[in-house]
């Protein structure tokens, strides 16, 4: 079975810019999470869906990031603009039951 | 508030046995797991206890007691490949994963 796609793997922008990462999840997973995992540390959950709905967002900066997942398929993550801080490895996860199955990861470079 | 903890780092010897300690205060729990992570790729999936006891795997066994709060990862017959960042994650009542930040294994020849 092919696995969780995402794109791009690397980005690098200038702050204040705008970046979208796209992730696609194994076939059949309802639910998909976007993480964002900083240098030497356990990934931070930014964003949950289930099917098109939204599970848990309380740790996503909303007033510059947002997610979309309109189909219940996949998803987009954007960041509008972007700061320095935001350089991370956003990683997309989708789940039937059990364990959660990774992409490949966007590694984000803010300059 | 909800926490998991593990080591920063640890060192092994090529053929050891390593294990690697996880404990855990979260709100409910439905699940613990154990990933690794290689330098620069995602995290994958190696296990997963919800009762108490020991889950073998081939060279990677987990072992839970959810009395305790407490997991621990076991590696034998280390391999040069098993140097890696190994994350421990908790299912809470709400069913979503708490993370711990990774023990970094560094196996030495």
């Amino acid at each position: 079975e092919a696995g969780v796609a995402q794109s791009p793997r690397y980005k690098i922008i200038e702050k204040r810019q705008s970046v979208a990462f796209w992730c696609n999840p194994i076939s059949g997973h309802a639910t998909l999470y976007w993480y964002q995992q900083i240098l030497g540390q356990g990934p931070k959950l930014l964003i949950q869906f289930q099917n098109n709905g939204v599970v848990d967002d309380s740790q996503l900066p909303k007033d510059r990031f947002s997610a979309e997942r309109l189909k219940g398929v996949d998803s987009t993550l954007k960041i509008q603009p972007a700061k320095l801080e935001d350089s991370a490895v956003y990683l997309c996860a989708s789940s039937s039951t059990g364990g959660e199955y990774f992409g490949p990861g966007t590694r984000l470079t803010v300059t | 508030g909800q926490n998991i903890d593990q080591p920063t780092e640890m060192t092994a010897t090529e053929g050891a046995i390593v294990q690697i300690n996880c404990t855990y205060q979260t709100s409910g729990f439905n699940g613990l797991f154990w990933y690794q992570q290689h330098a620069g790729e995602a995290p994958t999936f190696l296990s997963y206890n919800v009762l108490d006891g020991l889950e073998e795997k081939g060279r990677f066994s987990s072992f839970l007691s959810r009395s305790k709060g407490y997991s621990y990862l076991l590696l034998k017959e280390l391999q040069m490949k098993d140097s890696a960042s190994y994350l421990c994650a908790v299912r809470d009542s709400n069913y979503q994963l708490i993370w711990g930040a990774g023990t970094k294994l560094i196996i030495k020849p």
